[in-house]
């Protein structure tokens, strides 16, 4: 039982390219969520999932897009990276009987040069 | 006004003490506090949960909340060195999705 995993841990980007952060759980739960970490800002959500088929909007969603592949897996986009978007990057997920417990994976820390 | 904030830190406090960590709130709609722990270069995770006005104990740990002034708090008995971490806020509000505070500093001096 991993619970939430992200890949990769580490990505250096040039302004402009384009990049893919996975995350998959294997809780079974319904909801799915990805937030970015900046020093001194706290977490910022930036899209959430409820259930599959299903995704919506958080605080900072401009510059990303996200894609709910199955129940298991959460995918966060990058189209034309930018050196704002220089974070660590938090995937987690909730569900089962505690539906308020949020798990979150180990990050990614993503450059943007 | 940030949504949720947090007293800045960072703190400090010898071993043994109580570790005072507040924050407040501005959406009367919330329902929902949680405080996480986080852990230099680590993934938050969750140390307690609150719903309703009053004290929640566990172990060392009393998370307080206080609805009609906005606040909750959590409080930290015989602090240890291995508590020191970040310690995040998060509410869950009429949108509800979490929203976090930018989180305190806590080290525990030996």
């Amino acid at each position: 039982n991993a619970g939430v995993t992200q890949t990769p841990k580490f990505q250096v980007l040039k302004t402009g390219q384009s990049m893919t952060l996975q995350c998959a759980q294997d809780m079974n739960h319904n909801s799915m969520y990805w937030y970015r970490q900046d020093p001194g800002m706290g977490l910022r959500l930036i899209y959430y999932s409820a259930s599959e088929g299903t995704t919506d909007k958080g605080e900072v969603p401009n510059g990303y897009n996200v894609s709910r592949l199955n129940k298991r897996e959460f995918s966060l986009r990058l189209e034309s990276a930018a050196p704002s978007q220089t974070s660590v990057y938090f995937c987690a997920s909730s569900g089962g009987l505690n539906h308020n417990e949020q798990f979150f994976g180990p990050g990614t820390r993503l450059t943007v040069l | 006004q940030k949504e949720v904030e947090q007293n800045s830190g960072p703190l400090s406090v010898p071993e043994g003490a109580i570790a005072s960590l507040n924050c407040t709130y501005s959406d009367r709609g919330s329902q929902s506090f949680f405080w996480y722990r986080q852990y230099s270069g680590k993934s938050p995770e969750l140390i307690m949960f609150i719903y309703s006005n009053g004290d929640k104990e566990d172990g060392r740990f009393t998370a307080q909340l206080n609805k009609a002034s906005q606040y909750v708090s959590l409080l930290i008995r015989d602090s240890q060195p291995s508590d020191s971490a970040t310690y995040l806020c998060a509410v869950r509000g009429s949108a509800r999705q979490l929203t976090f505070g930018s989180g305190t500093q806590l080290t525990v001096l030996p």
